[in-house]
């Protein structure tokens, strides 16, 4: 039973393409988010997601969009791919914080492997 | 700009020995610290946390320090095992916000 998952675990696709890659977690948990690991190994958060709404919308190119159609699910649509989009993009999730000063801890998917051409 | 820093890129160490991994800051309102760990081709997995109101914290092989006054915090695994050899990702947060703050990451190698 994986906890996060994402699908496809490997994207090839051409420049100008639209992509997706999909995310899903069964932990019941309320926020969702993405990630990118950039070729300098970087972890970067992009957006996230509590009970379908958007939190957490860092500096991210509005080709990118993503998308909850429910709190178990935060999909991430990629319009007019660039070779600058090639990265490992990871699917997190994590229960709501009920009190106290500590960040809830994050439970990452396994990556999506994306390479534009 | 780099707010959270792994200046080593990686580490090699023998079997039942000491691994120390290191992680500064930048940002003086970070008080929240985590060290999460990472095997090839799978996601980041949590390990250990400290908050800013300590200055350790242990869980098992497992020991964070945090130095506030230097923005430095490390992790302390003894003895390391040969299945600790991961990427070890140093990451911050402050005010209980959910963006965490990530390291580049380390590479830990663990030798028979």
């Amino acid at each position: 039973d994986t906890a996060v998952s994402q699908t496809p675990k490997y994207l090839v696709t051409q420049m100008g393409n639209d992509k997706s890659i999909k995310c899903e977690q069964n932990l019941g948990h309320d926020t969702m988010y993405w990630y990118k690991q950039d070729s300098k190994k970087f972890l970067k958060i992009m957006f996230s997601y509590n009970n379908k709404e958007l939190i957490i919308n860092e500096t991210v190119p509005n080709r990118f969009s993503p998308k909850s159609p429910d709190k178990a699910h935060l999909n991430l649509h990629i319009n007019s791919l660039e070779l600058g989009d090639s990265a490992v993009y990871f699917c997190a999730s994590s229960q709501d914080r009920t009190s106290g000063p500590s960040t809830d801890t994050q439970y990452f998917g396994p990556g999506t492997r994306l390479t534009v051409l | 700009d780099q707010q959270v820093k792994q200046n080593s890129p990686s580490l090699s160490v023998q079997e039942g020995r000491i691994s120390i991994l290191n992680c500064d800051y930048t940002n003086s309102m970070f008080d929240y610290f985590l060290w999460y760990k990472k095997y090839p081709a799978e996601g980041p997995t949590f390990l250990i946390s400290i908050s800013s109101i300590k200055d350790k914290n242990e869980d098992g092989r497992f020991t964070v320090f945090l130095n506030k006054s230097a923005k430095h915090l490390s992790l302390h695994i003894v003895p390391s095992q040969p299945g600790d050899s991961a990427v070890y990702f140093c990451a911050a947060s402050w005010g209980g916000s959910e963006k965490l703050v990530f390291g580049k990451g380390m590479k830990l190698t663990v030798n028979p």
